[in-house]
């Protein structure tokens, strides 16, 4: 079974702090999705990752793929309010190619 | 805007009586999920409509049926809630086609329910 290991699984920064939290298998994936996820509120795709060393930006949220393809990495920079949120990494490895999840990385940022 | 829809976002029911949740969506996405999340663990794959085709996890219990009558909406029956089914059930959508790789997934706002 492909399992997801996320960590931290708690982080507690102040505003304008910068943060990296990973995302790590002993498997490798096809590809690995990083989503957001609010309180009360379904998970929003931020990125898929698709290439082995791969790297992806989006403004202050940058995402890598490990060149083996069993990793995966979201830095961000100078965190704000905002930013707060459960972090999901996915990728798939089901039965028939679903999503799995990681259990996530809980992130408050703190004005 | 093009969305997924979860009603209601919020359901109390009693231990044992049967409950209903439903998922809309108006991507004409072909491929619906139904997950569920406890609090603190991570989204766990109930069961999932590729077309119409009913694929079901080896580990959801019997308790936990689906319909989808149409491409549109999507439906999750408990026949017997039991406390531990307390969650949030997140619906997702995606547009897949055998042999052509993958694409993310539209989740729903969620419905949470609470067994009492």
């Amino acid at each position: 079974t492909q399992l997801l290991e996320q960590s931290p699984q708690f982080l507690s920064i102040q505003e304008g702090e910068n943060l990296t939290v990973y995302c790590n298998s002993s498997s490798v994936f096809s590809s690995l999705q990083w989503y957001r996820q609010e309180p009360g509120e379904g998970p929003v795709l931020l990125v898929t990752v698709v290439t082995g060393g791969e790297v992806k930006k989006l403004k202050r949220l940058t995402f890598q793929f490990g060149d083996a393809r069993k990793d995966s990495s979201l830095h961000i920079t100078a965190a704000q309010p905002g930013d707060t949120g459960l972090y999901l990494c996915a990728g798939p490895g089901g039965s028939q190619g679903n999503l799995i999840f990681g259990k996530g990385t809980k992130l408050s940022v703190k004005p | 805007d093009a969305m997924v829809i979860q009603n209601p976002r919020y359901q109390v029911t009693q231990f044992g009586k049967p409950v209903t949740l439903s998922c809309s969506q108006t991507l004409n996405h072909n491929v619906m999920y139904w997950y569920q999340q406890k609090s603190s663990q991570a989204p766990k794959l109930l069961f999932h409509y590729y077309d119409k085709d009913f694929n079901n996890e080896a580990d959801t219990p019997d308790n936990f049926q689906s319909r989808r009558p149409n491409t549109s909406f999507c439906f999750l029956d408990i026949r017997s809630p039991g406390l531990g089914d307390a969650a949030m059930y997140l619906c997702a959508t995606s547009r897949a086609a055998r042999g052509q790789g993958y694409r993310g997934y539209t989740f729903g706002s969620g419905t949470r329910l609470t067994v009492v």
